[in-house]
């Protein structure tokens, strides 16, 4: 079946700007949660859906950045006021939920702050 | 909390050589372990994980990891590797029975060499 995807693969923005990353998970999934992997080092966790509700979000660097999942499925993060320092790798991940041990991530996207 | 500890940034070795990427964990409480491989220009993958059981996992391609849990280690080996195996190696942890964020180490560039 289809893996989680997340569009648009690169985004290049210029300072200040705002910008919204789609995540889709795989189907049946209810837990969804958000990642971001910065040159050399290994992914950060940002924020953890199950199901419309973010269970977990005490990753999200500071307030410029939101995420939703309105319906439970397809997720939005959103950045506003986008700093250099956003420049990084977006990773969403999904997994069965409250008995889904294994994680499965989406190819990312990679964002580049000007 | 929990932590990740990957001592080795990079691994060079040459193709058929043995390999071992070390992986240590901090947790006051059991958790959940996992290896992933990030391929040049690809998604996060799962390589193999150790929920509970035999402390002796394998994956299908040859790669076996080690719970060892006096030792706070999950050593990932492979008695011979391929050129197909240069990616990036990542360590991670979660506690059980909850579906959490997992805790990433800052990852293994594994290069073989013909």
């Amino acid at each position: 079946g289809a893996g989680v995807s997340q569009t648009p693969s690169n985004k290049v923005t210029e300072k200040g700007k705002y910008v919204e990353l789609r995540c889709d998970p795989i189907s049946g999934h209810t837990a969804l949660y958000w990642y971001r992997q910065s040159l050399g080092q290994g992914p950060e966790f940002l924020i953890y859906f199950q199901g419309t509700g973010a269970a977990d979000d005490s990753g999200l660097p500071n307030d410029r950045f939101f995420a939703v999942r309105p319906e439970g499925s397809v997720s939005t993060l959103k950045i506003q006021r986008t700093e250099r320092g956003d420049s990084a790798v977006y990773l969403c991940a999904s997994s069965l939920g409250p008995q889904g041990e294994t994680q499965y991530f989406g190819p990312g996207t990679r964002l580049l702050v000007l | 909390a929990q932590s990740v500890t990957q001592l080795d940034s990079q691994v060079p070795v040459f193709e058929e050589a043995p390999v071992e990427l070390r992986c240590n964990y901090s947790s006051s409480v059991s958790v959940y372990l996992f290896w992933y491989v990030q391929y040049p220009n690809q998604g996060l993958q799962l390589l193999l994980k150790y929920l509970s059981g035999s402390t002796l996992v394998e994956s299908i391609n040859g790669f076996e990891a080690e719970f060892n849990k006096s030792q706070t280690s999950f050593h990932l080996r492979k008695p011979s590797v391929h050129i197909s195996d240069t990616a990036e190696y990542f360590c991670a942890v979660r506690p059980p029975h909850n579906t959490d964020k997992l805790i990433f180490g800052t990852g293994t560039r594994l290069q073989v060499f013909p």
